[in-house]
């Protein structure tokens, strides 16, 4: 079965720095997806980023980038320049790619951002 | 532009009470799921369907029934509600094809007293 952990309940960042969200995932697969989702207090699920297994290079999305680390089974989030409007839970996923769409997810990661 | 749209966004039930949580898609998904989020717990898979008249067990199904009419539709149906089913669900869906994007609704919070 798979699992996804994510170590950090919460983390903290000055607006404007950057900050990094650990992900780690335990499959015995070898065709999966990886995302991050951003739950804001509207409740919102949104999809930050979206990383496939089979290709090395890392996503970027913006000020957002993953440090895909297959072989360590690590899926971190880097957030860049960090603004108000990222304070938010952070959830990593996955996917398996004979899943027609079950996602299993960590615990989560609350965000703040200081001004 | 609707998405997936989920009613009703609060509710209070009394234990012991039945009642359905909707969900709506207009972008013709074929997958649609739900699932319960929990303090510290992240989201957990509830029940998903694959197509109309097509539906499987998640992680947490006990307590929930699910029916798959139409694509649309895929509604949630709590038989006798329990204060343990206390939680916030949302609804998702997505196409089948490998890693595509699962949308969500707005979310459902739910309270059992």
């Amino acid at each position: 079965a798979q699992t996804v952990t994510q170590s950090q309940p919460e983390m903290s960042v000055q607006e404007a720095e950057t900050v990094t969200l650990s992900c780690t995932y335990d499959t015995s697969e070898s065709d999966y997806y990886l995302f991050w989702y951003k739950q804001p207090p509207s409740r919102q699920m949104i999809l930050v980023i979206r990383q496939e297994a089979y290709k090395q290079q890392n996503a970027t999305e913006n000020r957002f980038s993953v440090n895909f680390q297959k072989a360590a089974k690590s899926f971190s989030l880097k957030i860049s320049d960090s603004q108000l409007g990222d304070a938010a839970m952070y959830f990593c996923a996955f996917l398996y790619g004979g899943s027609q769409g079950n996602l299993i997810f960590g615990k989560g990661t609350k965000l703040s951002v200081k001004p | 532009n609707a998405g997936v749209t989920q009613t009703p966004k609060f509710q209070v039930l009394k234990t012991g009470q039945s009642m359905t949580l909707q969900c709506a898609q207009d972008m013709n998904h074929e997958y649609m799921s739900w699932y319960r989020q929990d303090p510290g717990m992240g989201l957990r898979l509830i029940h998903y369907s694959v197509g109309a008249g097509i539906t499987d067990q998640g992680e947490v199904p006990n307590g929930y029934n699910v029916s798959r009419s139409t694509t649309e539709d895929f509604p949630l149906r709590l038989l006798s509600a329990a204060p343990s089913q206390t939680s916030v669900y949302f609804c998702a869906s997505s196409y089948t094809r490998q890693g595509n994007e699962a949308f969500f609704g707005q979310g459902t919070r739910l309270t059992v007293v």
